[in-house]
């Protein structure tokens, strides 16, 4: 069955960098779009990035484009989600989601505290 | 603040029929499907409806979803405990180049 299962999450002070992964298994990785959502505490849903099956087109959400990089490697079936400058508003459970348009199956998150 | 707007809470008894509007605009829901998702307390967002009104394998058919104009809904009918959760409209949005969700709807079930 698809399981997403991200890493990389922590306490990283504001200006920090931090890269997060997602590993992919149970579907042909290289042939799906995914996506990168986030969840404040106590907030909504946020739409941060989506990368396309071969990486060729990327996307971003305004409140993280120039800052956060989206990358895949096929090979590793794993995801990436490169943050620079992180902001303590950056603060969520970062998840990723499986989808060629929308976020279709996600994992079940790493959490990001962004705090000095 | 979203860009796809979505009553805060909604609520009922059991057995009723429950229905979250969501609002956008011409560059979102106006020209593209949309989505809901469920979130159940504690666990990752489930895709709940797709395309306006499909819904994934072993979703019960007491959701619907329907969409008219810039606006969508979705409906609980025959409301169960194990429906309390909140549920978030989304779809893509072609001026910001994104995907957009609304804020969510806290469903309560008295």
């Amino acid at each position: 069955q698809v399981k997403l299962v991200e890493s990389g999450g922590g306490v990283v002070q504001p200006g920090r960098s931090l890269r997060l992964s997602c590993a992919a298994s149970g579907f042909t990785f290289s042939s799906s779009g995914m996506h990168w959502v986030r969840q404040a505490p106590g907030k909504g849903l946020e739409w941060v990035s989506f990368i396309s099956y071969d990486g060729s087109n990327k996307y971003y959400a305004d409140s993280v484009k120039g800052r956060f990089s989206i990358s895949r490697d096929n090979s590793k079936n794993t995801l990436y989600l490169q943050m620079n400058s992180l902001r303590p508003g950056d603060t969520a459970v970062y998840s990723c989601a499986k989808g060629n348009t929308s976020p279709g199956y996600w994992g079940q998150g790493t959490l990001v505290t962004v705090s000095s | 603040q979203s860009v796809l707007t979505q009553p805060p809470s909604a609520s009922g008894t059991p057995g009723q029929r429950v229905t979250i509007f969501c609002s956008g605009s011409s560059s979102n829901i106006g020209i593209n499907t949309v989505n809901w998702y469920q979130q159940l307390p504690g666990t990752a967002p489930k895709l709940l409806i797709y395309s306006n009104n499909h819904r994934p394998s072993g979703v019960p058919d007491r959701f619907s979803g329907s969409k008219s104009g810039t606006s969508a809904s979705l409906a609980i009918s025959g409301l169960q405990s194990e429906d309390e959760a909140d549920y978030y409209c989304a779809t893509w949005d072609d001026s910001l180049n994104g995907y957009v969700f609304g804020n969510g709807t806290k469903v309560t079930v008295l």
